[in-house]
């Protein structure tokens, strides 16, 4: 089986301020993470992604995550938050097994920043 | 460019009525996804296909169903069996287990 846990429903955080979004998983194996963005009415925008290496994964936007094993995390960051960033986030995980084509998603946290 | 496209991007739904949402890709993509988006409550996968000519219930599949003739396409009717169908759907596809999804720009249906 496989989960995300997305804890917060809503990040409110003044523009210029850092930004985490935060994320765990669970899943028999090892993941594979995703975060994806979503502006109104509009489908879902890759960020980034972690599938091997080095635990600090840079991606579109100024956005970063930083995998975490031993607490199962996936947390979203980005430095200095801009009003643009405002917007629904997700964050996906798929088990590496094989024949597993499925991503589990989270509930998505709305980004609210504060001009 | 290659992408998914999904039409049309808002449908009016009369009670009683199927329709017909479509989903098109010229990513070469295996699998494909049809999911649905309510307030506060995330995504929730309806159907989806892993291979042309075959394809699995999802988490709400009552009330829906899908076709898969061509590796290109993956139409989702909405029967009038869904009794509460006004939602956001998401199409979605996927090469591998690595790679993610590429999502649509979604079709938002409305019963009237």
């Amino acid at each position: 089986a496989q989960s995300v846990a997305q804890p917060e429903d809503q990040v409110n955080v003044a523009e210029g301020n850092p930004l985490t979004v935060k994320c765990t998983y669970s899943v028999s194996g090892n993941p594979y993470l995703f975060w994806y963005v979503q502006y109104p009415n509009r489908g879902l925008q890759f960020l980034l992604k972690y599938i091997t290496g080095d635990n600090l994964v840079k991606g579109s936007y100024g956005f970063e995550a930083e995998f975490n094993k031993s607490q199962t995390s996936f947390h979203l960051k980005k430095p200095s938050a801009l009003v643009s960033d405002s917007a629904l986030y997700f964050c996906a995980v798929r088990d590496r097994s094989y024949g597993n084509n499925r991503l589990a998603f989270g509930k998505g946290n709305q980004v609210v920043v504060i001009p | 460019d290659g992408g998914i496209t999904q039409s049309p991007k808002y449908l009016f739904r009369k009670e009683g009525q199927n329709v017909t949402l479509s989903c098109e890709q010229n990513l070469n993509h295996d699998a494909m996804y049809w999911y649905r988006q309510d307030p506060g409550q995330g995504l929730r996968l309806i159907y989806y296909s892993q291979i042309v000519n075959d394809f699995q219930k999802g988490d709400i599949a009552e009330g829906y169903s899908v076709s898969r003739e061509k590796k290109e396409s993956f139409p989702l009717t909405v029967t009038s069996a869904q009794k509460n169908p006004t939602a956001f759907y998401l199409c979605a596809s996927s090469q591998d287990r690595a790679y993610g999804y590429t999502f649509g720009s979604g079709t938002r249906l409305t019963v009237v």
